[in-house]
């Protein structure tokens, strides 16, 4: 869904440990989603994408996980480094609607070490 | 993505003068989407341009807001007599094809941050 400008949710985990950010989106017509990380005075940069006839796909070190029964995305980041440190936004891309990406509010997760 | 290509990073501006913003997308790309970021918000998006059209301004504020992408040369964000809350992050991403099918991505420049004075 779209912000309305509230703080950005935090994730807090320990370098090494696994992390799990979470995305629920809007549109049930949602066809293909995108998971970006953004570090701080960067732009986005793509991670990993999945299409809606898919409910998982593995990259390196990341996986996302789609329930198109309750609208919700998941990102699974195996063990953590510092340089995960960033925050993660999900996009979702709507092909009838022009074909532009919806993003989400973001998560922003901090690695301690 | 360190491909598409916005100038400049940074851009002061008082009240009711313009801001122009610059995005050269990469090379071979001729879409270009542009997005306002607010602090601790995610990409709200704006406009979608292919050379020399306007596809979806959907996003744009109905005043004051322009975009264009000519035949040559990098597509312009142009903001009219800026007020404060204009002052936002400004992102273009480009792709070589439209965003109607999977595994289409866009690549996103370093953005140009907005101060309204």
């Amino acid at each position: 869904g779209e912000s309305v400008g509230l703080h950005l949710p935090t994730l807090s985990v320990q370098e090494g440990d696994n992390s799990i950010i979470n995305c629920a989106y809007s549109n049930s017509a949602s066809d293909y989603f995108i998971w970006y990380k953004q570090e701080s005075g960067k732009g986005p940069q793509f991670i990993i994408d999945i299409r809606s006839n898919m409910d998982k796909r593995q990259g390196q070190r990341v996986t996302v996980l789609l329930n198109k029964t309750v609208k919700h995305l998941s990102l699974q980041i195996a063990a953590t480094q510092p340089g995960d440190s960033a925050v993660y936004f999900c996009a979702e891309l709507i092909y009838n609607q022009g074909g532009k990406l919806i993003f989400g509010q973001g998560t922003e997760l901090s690695v301690k070490p | 993505n360190a491909g598409v290509m916005q100038n400049p990073r940074h851009l002061v501006r008082r009240r009711g003068q313009e801001a122009r913003l610059r995005c050269s997308p990469m090379k071979g790309h001729s879409h270009v989407y542009w997005y306002r970021q607010l602090p601790e918000e995610g990409l709200k998006f704006m406009v979608y341009l292919q050379k020399e059209n306007i596809i979806d301004e959907s996003g744009m504020p109905k005043e004051r807001f322009s975009a264009e992408f000519p035949k040559e040369g990098p597509s312009i964000l142009r903001i009219q007599q800026v007020v404060r809350g204009d002052s936002a992050a400004y992102f273009c991403a480009s792709s070589p094809n439209p965003m109607t099918g999977a595994n289409e991505k866009l690549f996103f420049g370093s953005g140009t941050q907005l101060s309204v004075l």
